[in-house]
């Protein structure tokens, strides 16, 4: 099956710093990659669609100089949280779809973002 | 509210009895699918039913679909304990679109 990894798994940063998140398709081309936020128990939450060689598309309320997606390549789509403050702290999930493989999403495993 | 709910939110069954999660939605889909995660990790692929089907099977797993009553639900047979985890269902209105999650039913099975 395809493989989507995410890394880091976790991270821990103090107030104010800037923090990338890596997502990466090891098997296939991502066009497309979607990035999710998810908080305890809750369900994930869309944040933006990322469409290699152009911009990112915000799902409506996440600021997009808050958090900046560069989809640079077929097999790379980075997150980077600017500037990290304790409400960022959040567990955030990428997927991809692969081509020609209907329409189910492959995850990474997840990054754990813990803002001091 | 969101596209996708789902209930019951938490349920806790014995090991090999069934568990039933239902899902609802409030607008046309091209499919459904569902989804698991256990604590702490992505999001794994279970079954995609499209909206012209009623019924998909995979192993233990069961999936209906009605679309008049825009709802769907994931029957788990013989449960065990490593089916315990958080049930999500996700819609989509186009093949290639973004998919909406719903708030996902935390699964446990006691041994």
């Amino acid at each position: 099956g395809a493989v989507v990894s995410q890394h880091p798994s976790r991270v821990i940063c103090k107030s104010g710093t800037s923090v990338k998140i890596e997502c990466r398709s090891l098997d296939f081309q991502a066009t497309t990659m979607f990035w999710y936020r998810q908080f305890p128990k809750q369900s994930l939450m869309l944040m933006a669609t990322s469409n290699e060689g152009s911009k990112a598309t915000y799902e409506q309320g996440v600021e997009k100089d808050k958090f900046l997606i560069n989809h640079a390549s077929l097999t790379l789509s980075t997150l980077t949280v600017t500037s990290a403050h304790p409400e960022d702290s959040s567990f955030y999930i990428c997927s991809a779809r692969v081509p020609g493989k209907d329409e189910k999403l492959f995850f990474g495993s997840g990054t754990q973002l813990s803002v001091l | 509210s969101q596209q996708g709910e789902e209930d019951p939110q938490a349920l806790s069954i014995q090991e090999g009895e069934n568990a039933t999660m239902n899902c609802s939605y409030k607008t046309s889909i091209n499919n459904l699918q569902w989804y698991r995660q256990n604590s702490g990790r992505g999001l794994v692929h279970l079954i995609l039913i499209r909206s012209n089907e009623r019924e998909k099977h995979s192993g233990r797993l069961r999936v209906t679909l009605d679309t008049s009553k825009k709802s769907s639900s994931l029957l788990i047979t013989a449960s065990r304990a490593a089916d315990t985890a958080s049930y999500f269902c996700a819609t989509a209105y186009t093949n290639a679109g973004k998919s909406t999650f719903g708030d996902g039913t935390t699964l446990t099975v006691k041994p």
